[in-house]
This record gives structure tokens, sequence and C-alpha cells, in this order.
């Protein structure tokens, strides 16, 4: 089975930069998601990594450590539009698994 | 038009009706999925299908049971609604196993969720 961890809620000031975490302990790892989604809408991608590294796509960056079964999502200038849940979720041979996700909130 | 359609977008049953959430996709892809969504526990997987006919339990099956009866169909039913089944629902698509794994990730891509209430 898959344990994934991420806090429950961040707090962050606009044009900032925050940083959310996300632990893992899977039966199988075929890669690692990040995904945004906003209060009452369908998650959106957000980003993918499978080898070890930062990736990097605009203002949001993932990082992967699968010796460490760790990973984050760094969000930069932040906005207010930012302001939503990040769900990490782990893939094994046949399916998605997510954590309880992040709430972020942005604030003036 | 969206290319994951899910009817009806909301529902308010009474507890012992039978309930049934469609999902439709125009991806062309062959793996479809159930997840359902309660506040403080993510998404959680109900049921997924990689073809038509295939059918697989996912981590909380129970009181829930699905059809694929078309590529681009994959029905969730819930038998006799409880309280506690009130959730929102969302499907999701995926490229098959050699097709995503050459895009290097086989990504969801979800439906608008169906939220559903039971009294």
């Amino acid at each position: 089975g898959q344990n994934i961890d991420q806090p429950t809620e961040m707090t962050a000031t606009e044009g900032a930069i925050v940083q959310i975490n996300c632990t893992y302990q899977t039966s199988g790892f075929n890669g690692l998601f990040w995904y945004q989604q906003h209060a009452g809408e369908a998650p959106t991608f957000l980003s993918y990594n499978v080898l070890d590294g930062l990736e990097e796509k605009g203002r949001f960056s993932s990082f992967l450590s699968r010796s460490k079964g760790y990973s984050y999502l760094l969000l930069k200038e932040l906005q207010m539009k930012d302001s939503a849940s990040y769900l990490c979720a782990v893939r094994d041979d046949y399916k998605l698994s997510f954590g309880a996700g992040t709430t972020v909130t942005v604030r003036a | 038009d969206a290319d994951v359609t899910q009817t009806p977008r909301n529902r308010i049953t009474k507890t012992g009706k039978r309930i049934m959430l469609e999902c439709s996709q125009t991806k062309g892809h062959d793996r479809m999925y159930w997840y359902r969504q309660d506040p403080g526990l993510g998404l959680r997987l109900i049921y997924y299908s990689f073809d038509v006919k295939d059918i697989n339990k996912g981590e909380i099956s129970d009181g829930y049971s699905v059809s694929r009866q078309a590529q681009a169909k994959f029905s969730l039913s819930l038998e006799s609604a409880i309280p506690n089944q009130t959730a929102l629902y969302f499907c999701a698509t995926s490229e098959s196993g050699l097709a995503g794994e050459a895009r290097g990730s086989g990504e969801l891509f979800f439906g608008e969720g169906s939220r559903l209430t039971v009294l």
C-alpha cells in the first residue's frame, strides 16, 4: 500500500516563496505527481518527477529524492490565485495514490 | 466542451436509494478511474478499469459497483446509498501503459466532479 504525508495547511504572503513537503512509503514507485486544486474544482496537473532532482516549470518547481521517499513543491513569487490545495500523488504500476493535500492560503 | 464529463454534477438523495454517476470521455484513453474526496482525507480510489470489461477494486470499493461497457464510458453505482457516502466524486482518465510511459507521466485527467449528498 501507500502512505503519503504532507502538511495540512500553510500560509504565506503575496510575493513570497512557499515549500510544500511530501514524504511517502510505497510498495512500488513509478513517479510522483503534484496537482493543484481550487475549492470545488477538479485537480489540475502541475508537475511530474520520476528521477531524482529538480524539475522547474515557471514559478513552480518540484524536487524528488527516491532514496529518502521525499518530494517538495516550491511555489515562487506567490500570487493570490495560488491559494488552493496542493496534492502529492505517487504512482505504482497501476494507479495513483494521493496524500490528503496541503491548503495554501496567500495573504496580501 | 470538457474532455471528461460527469453527470450529474450535483445530486441529493435519500438513504437506501440507488444512485448512478456517469462518466464519459473524448480523450481516447484506455484507463478510467473513480475517486471520492472527503475533507481531510484527500482523494481515495474506489474502482479502476484498464479496458472495456476490465474492473479492479481500489482502496474503498465496499458499497460501490462500476460498469465499463465502452471505452469512453465508466459508470459508478451506489446500490443503496448511505449518509457516509456523501462526498465529492471524481472520474479520471489516463493513457495506457506504453503511451503513458512514452510521454513520461501517465498523468490523470479529471472530470469536473459530482457532488453527492445522501440524507
